[in-house]
């Protein structure tokens, strides 16, 4: 059984940055590519990028370039997003999520998720 | 970037009715769409995947249709736990956007 397991609720000054961690248990790690994904309170999902482990390589969306760094490390099966310049409209639940494979090793969807992490950030 | 509209925002039906969701994208994604469903303080859950698939786990009475840019998400006999948030995300073209969503509520 997947499990994604996110950290804490962080509570962040504007300026400041949050490192948010998901660590995955239950299946292979490196092959999938885990995505982040935001929602702000009482709004809908937003789609902040993803990155694949075993290329170590990700994206993000453009208006997080320059801001959000996603790494993984494979020796304990976590994957990190890091936003920094934080400021007020990044208060949000912020959620890992996996993308599934199927047989052709293709992603398809979002097949697992952590339970979210709250950031508020205030002065 | 592709957008995502789903309608109707809200939708207002009974147990044991049928539900019927929609979400147009602005241009084609083939069938590379899928369905999540959010209950308040949760994780969203795939329901659906590549337009018609369901997920592991998940009930007969959800089925998904549509390819191109027109998408439909069916729920044939809404039992209580399907009053819900669904959101409908495209996963043909970087960046996978997500619709708006549309609230199942009790009417």
């Amino acid at each position: 059984q997947v499990q994604l397991v996110q950290s804490g609720a962080e509570v962040k000054k504007p300026g400041s940055s949050v490192k948010v961690s998901c660590k995955a248990s239950g299946g292979t790690f490196s092959s999938y590519v885990f995505s982040w994904v935001r929602q702000a309170p009482g709004q809908g999902l937003e789609w902040m990028g993803g990155i694949i482990p075993v290329f170590d390589t990700a994206n993000y969306i453009q208006k997080f370039q320059g801001r959000l760094t996603m790494t993984t490390d494979e020796s304990t099966s976590t994957a990190y997003m890091e936003l920094s310049s934080l400021r007020s409209e990044d208060t949000a639940v912020y959620y890992c999520a996996r993308d599934g494979l199927d047989g052709s090793g293709s992603y398809y969807a979002l097949d697992y998720w952590g339970q979210g992490t709250l950031v508020t950030v205030s002065s | 970037e592709i957008v995502l509209t789903q309608s109707p925002a809200t939708l207002s039906l009974s147990p044991g009715a049928r539900a019927t969701l929609s979400c147009r994208a602005s241009q084609s994604v083939s069938s590379s769409l899928a369905w999540y469903q959010q209950k308040p303080g949760q994780a969203p859950r795939l329901l659906i995947y590549d337009a018609s698939n369901r997920a592991t786990g998940i009930p007969g009475r959800f089925s998904g249709s549509g390819s191109g840019t027109d998408f439909t998400l069916t729920i044939s006999s809404l039992e209580p736990e399907d009053f819900a948030v669904y959101y409908c995300q495209q996963r043909s073209n970087w960046p996978y956007s997500f619709g708006q969503g549309t609230k199942l509520e009790i009417k």
